[in-house]
């Protein structure tokens, strides 16, 4: 069963506190995406991997960083967090190459007081 | 500047009714457009794919079509059910590839009511 699984799903954090959220896909997909998505926008990239320690910055990068140590999992992380980071966050995961399909995790719902 | 643009933002329909949801993009080059569902608080579920010029699909109650020229594409949602309440989501997408980038609508927030 093709599946993204992110943890937490929900998540309220003070400003200043460290934020870590997981990704993970069983597909063995190479590539995987960090979206954010805020009302009437749009889904935002924030960072993109093309595999184990391959990351780029996506359109939004600044206030985030990631991790991925290996191909199944994907982990952003916010030092520091900020009130302009609440936000959905959704991760995604695809093939490289063709079939070109990105498959969505559920998405994580983080609030910063 | 946002380059897909999705109308109408909100519709309401009566349940067993038929709707069409509107995507323009300015995306160059656009290698394809893919429509997706998002129920509240999920992930993004894929409904279909449109890759060559004036290309028309079909997904159950599902269609859409694609004019590469216009950068226009349209769904259609046919005899809508309560379940069909969800954000419809336009996706452009500049390669065919994880090369490429996604460009996304906002999304066109679709309510069906008994």
């Amino acid at each position: 069963d093709m599946k993204v699984t992110q943890m937490p799903r929900y998540l309220i954090k003070r400003m200043g506190e460290n934020v870590l959220l997981e990704c993970g896909q069983d597909m063995s997909h190479e590539t995987m995406y960090w979206y954010r998505q805020d009302p009437g926008l749009g889904l935002q990239l924030i960072y993109i991997s093309y595999d184990v320690d391959s990351n780029s910055e996506g359109d939004i990068p600044k206030g985030y960083r990631v991790s991925r140590k290996k191909r199944e999992h994907f982990s952003l992380i916010l030092d520091s967090a900020k009130t302009n980071q609440t936000s959905v966050y959704f991760c995604a995961s695809s093939f490289h190459r063709g079939p070109y399909e990105q498959y969505f995790g559920p998405g994580t719902r983080l609030t910063v007081l | 500047k946002t380059q897909v643009e999705q109308s109408p933002q909100s519709l309401v329909v009566r349940q067993g009714e038929n709707c069409v949801l509107q995507c323009n993009y300015s995306v160059t080059p656009d290698n394809h457009l893919r429509w997706f569902k998002q129920d509240t608080g999920k992930g993004l579920v894929s409904l279909t794919v449109l890759v060559h010029e004036n290309d028309k699909t079909s997904n159950g109650r599902y269609s859409a079509t694609l004019d590469k020229d216009a950068k226009h594409s349209t769904l259609h949602i046919t005899a809508t059910l309560l379940d069909d309440t969800a954000t419809y989501i336009c996706v452009v997408g500049d390669r065919g590839s994880a090369l490429g980038r996604l460009h996304f609508g906002a999304g066109t927030q679709l309510i069906v009511i008994p």
